[in-house]
């Protein structure tokens, strides 16, 4: 099916591990992004993307990883998980600079880290 | 830092009653967006209002932007239960399409 799709959906790990969220579209939009969710902050940018092999720093890009070989991929990397990463991440991509602003996000990965 | 702040941060109303929530910004903008989140699942775009714009319609939906006191309102006509949600509003200040968003109101229409 169409659309954006995050794995896993769900993960615990403990600190100091590395972890990989996935996050896959296929409409081969341009830009993509990872936020995170927090209870009192909203979503916060972690990072972005403009196309393949282009990344930029968002808010909050402290601990964390991405790159972007291929348009329809993005994954982003807690190189070495801490407590404060505990939280829910969306991945989104948007059809800009085309026609529209609009963001699309996945369904989120909750992540728990021990 | 937060951009949007929404206001209230919850909201209770009975169905067929009209829900109005709140956002002020602190910087210019390109264009404003809201979303809704169902409890446990991403966000979904609602509407889009761009800085020269006053007033917009969408369905029950309707959006005001007073860039004059960095404000903006969504007003959801005649509720159903089915609008219970968190409603997020998102500032895009322009360069590459980044949002900033508010931190949402919890609405919940009670049958």
């Amino acid at each position: 099916d169409a659309g954006i799709t995050q794995s896993p959906r769900y993960k615990i790990t403990e600190t100091g591990r590395q972890v990989t969220l996935m996050c896959h579209q296929t409409w081969s939009h341009s830009y993509m992004f990872w936020y995170r969710q927090d209870l009192g902050h909203g979503l916060r940018l972690i990072y972005y993307s403009a196309a393949a092999d282009i990344t930029d720093k968002g808010e909050v890009p402290d601990g964390y990883v991405v790159s972007r070989s291929k348009t329809e991929n993005f994954p982003l990397t807690l190189e070495s998980a801490t407590r404060s990463q505990t939280s829910v991440y969306f991945c989104a991509s948007s059809a800009y600079p085309g026609t529209s602003y609009e963001q699309y996000f996945g369904p989120g990965t909750r992540l728990t880290v021990t | 830092s937060q951009q949007g702040e929404e206001d209230p941060q919850a909201l209770s109303i009975q169905e067929g009653e009209n829900a109005t929530m709140n956002c002020s910004y602190k910087t210019s903008i390109n264009n404003l967006q809201w979303y809704r989140q169902n409890s446990g699942r991403g966000l979904v775009h609602l509407i889009l209002i761009r800085s020269n714009e006053r007033e917009k319609h969408s369905g029950r939906l309707r959006v005001t932007l007073d860039t004059s006191k960095k404000s903006s309102s969504l007003l959801i006509t005649a509720s159903r239960a089915a609008d219970t949600a968190s409603y997020f509003c998102a500032t895009d200040t322009g360069g590459g399409n980044k949002l900033t968003f508010g931190t949402g109101t919890q609405l919940k229409v009670e049958l």
